[in-house]
């Protein structure tokens, strides 16, 4: 049984480049959830997704990030242009269902993003 | 809204002495609580969760909180420390009014000494 796998465990990226983060939930889960982790900081919600839809989009900034959960492939965070702020870990999780009803979310091991 | 605190961002126990971490909650609505644990470099781990019951609930690898409404706390505790504990600690509360995100406290870093 796969856990929540997310790609690429690192990544380095200079300023105004992109960086793509992937994450593909539990097998059965159709709920996603991002998280960015700053140092020393707790995790923050981002943006919450099923299939093809964003339910919850307000923990993202305004600009240069989005994020998609196509029906065929992984959960896709995308941030546009980055700045050294953004260096931090990202972290997905999944659920079977909403998790207000199921009450558990299962994280992914996280994207560690460098900015220089 | 939901909201959590934790107090106290450090704690550091002896091995084998009793492991308390403190948690406050906000909540408009009966919560679900969770404690979740991070190794260094690794994801969150479900150690125990808070949704209907039993106020005291027992998680994995000893740990046991217990969800006081009164005081609005859900303290995660352990009678007896071990050097694998060391990690970090993060409580949460669902955000079961606004699609069921989990909001997290702080973190607390737990350090065992030997």
């Amino acid at each position: 049984n796969a856990g929540v796998m997310q790609n690429p465990r690192h990544l380095v990226r200079r300023r105004g480049q992109e960086a793509r983060l992937r994450c593909s939930p539990m097998k059965g889960h159709s709920h996603v959830y991002w998280y960015r982790q700053l140092p020393e900081e707790g995790l923050k919600f981002m943006v919450y997704l099923q299939k093809e839809n964003i339910i919850d989009e307000s923990g993202m900034p305004k600009e240069r990030f989005s994020a998609e959960f196509p029906k065929e492939g992984p959960s896709i965070l995308r941030i546009q242009q980055v700045v050294r702020g953004d260096s931090a870990a990202y972290f997905c999780a999944s659920s079977l269902g909403p998790s207000a009803n199921t009450g558990e979310l299962f994280f992914g091991e996280g994207s560690r993003l460098t900015v220089l | 809204a939901q909201s959590v605190t934790q107090l106290g961002s450090h704690v550091s126990v002896s091995e084998g002495a009793l492991v308390l971490l403190r948690c406050n909650y906000s909540s408009s609505v009966p919560p679900y609580l969770f404690w979740y644990v991070q190794y260094p470099n690794q994801g969150l781990q479900l150690l125990l969760k808070y949704t209907t019951g039993a106020t005291l609930v027992k998680g994995i690898n000893g740990f046991e909180a217990e969800f006081k409404k009164s005081e609005t706390s859900f303290h995660l505790t352990k009678p007896s420390a071990h050097m694998s504990d060391a990690a970090e600690y993060f409580c949460a509360v669902s955000d079961r009014g606004q699609g069921g995100k989990l909001i997290f406290g702080q973190g607390t870093e737990l350090s065992v000494k030997p």
